[in-house]
């Protein structure tokens, strides 16, 4: 079955970039999508078919997509972006859902 | 703007079948446009893809495929999800979400806000 594989947390300065992968087996041939998760809360979408943004969304999150990885990035981060990041695609009929990356903001 | 809430109750017994329903308002549930689905997040960690519906075209995940319905009633503008045989295991906040593109495009656009479902004696 398909995999995505995301680095389990990623620290970022207030004000930095910050970027999250995640890795599958020719990624690049499929879409990726992102997802913003805070505590208690829905997951909002961020980004889709890899470097979309839906109404609403900030400029600052951008994401691309080639090869084997997919990558969300936020340019100059905010104290309100620290979350869980999870991306999904999908392959063969399945969705699939990365294991996740909480984001530190300090 | 579509909005989508989960309901059903909030503790299920072990062996028995969990039993959720997602009332869709702001869109028809018809709309050619429109898959839905359910996810499920058990505490602490990251979320699990159930299944989708389109029409009445459904996908599982095949870990739970052998457990799992999804079905949608056009008439109340609801979706469902059963899943039966539980187990702890299965303790989980559910969602319910609707997206569009379907197949490479798949995206979950919007969520209902989640229900706990404990599976307990």
């Amino acid at each position: 079955s398909y995999e995505l594989t995301q680095p389990p947390s990623v620290s970022v300065s207030p004000g930095q970039t910050a970027s999250i992968t995640c890795s599958g087996d020719k990624l690049g041939n499929k879409y990726a999508c992102w997802y913003q998760q805070k505590p208690g809360q829905s997951p909002i979408l961020v980004i889709y078919q890899d470097n979309k943004r839906p109404s609403g969304i900030p400029e600052r999150f951008s994401g691309s997509n080639s090869a084997n990885t997919a990558t969300l990035t936020i340019s100059g981060t905010q104290a309100m972006d620290e979350a869980d990041y999870y991306c999904q695609a999908w392959d063969s009929g399945t969705v699939i859902f990365g294991g996740g990356t909480k984001l530190t903001v300090l | 703007q579509l909005q989508l809430q989960e309901s059903g109750p909030g503790l299920v017994k072990p062996s028995e079948t969990l039993s959720l329903t997602c009332t869709v308002s702001g869109g028809s549930i018809s709309s050619r446009s429109s898959f839905w689905g359910w996810i499920r997040q058990p505490p602490g960690q990251g979320l699990e893809w159930i299944g989708t519906i389109y029409y009445s075209a459904t996908n599982y995940s095949p870990s739970l495929k052998s457990r799992v319905t999804i079905s949608v009633d056009t008439s109340k503008n609801q979706f469902s999800l059963k899943l039966s045989s539980v187990t702890a295991a299965d303790t989980a906040v559910y969602y319910c979400a609707g997206g569009g593109g379907g197949g490479l495009s798949t995206k979950f656009d919007y969520w209902g806000q989640g229900t706990l479902v404990t599976v307990s004696s």
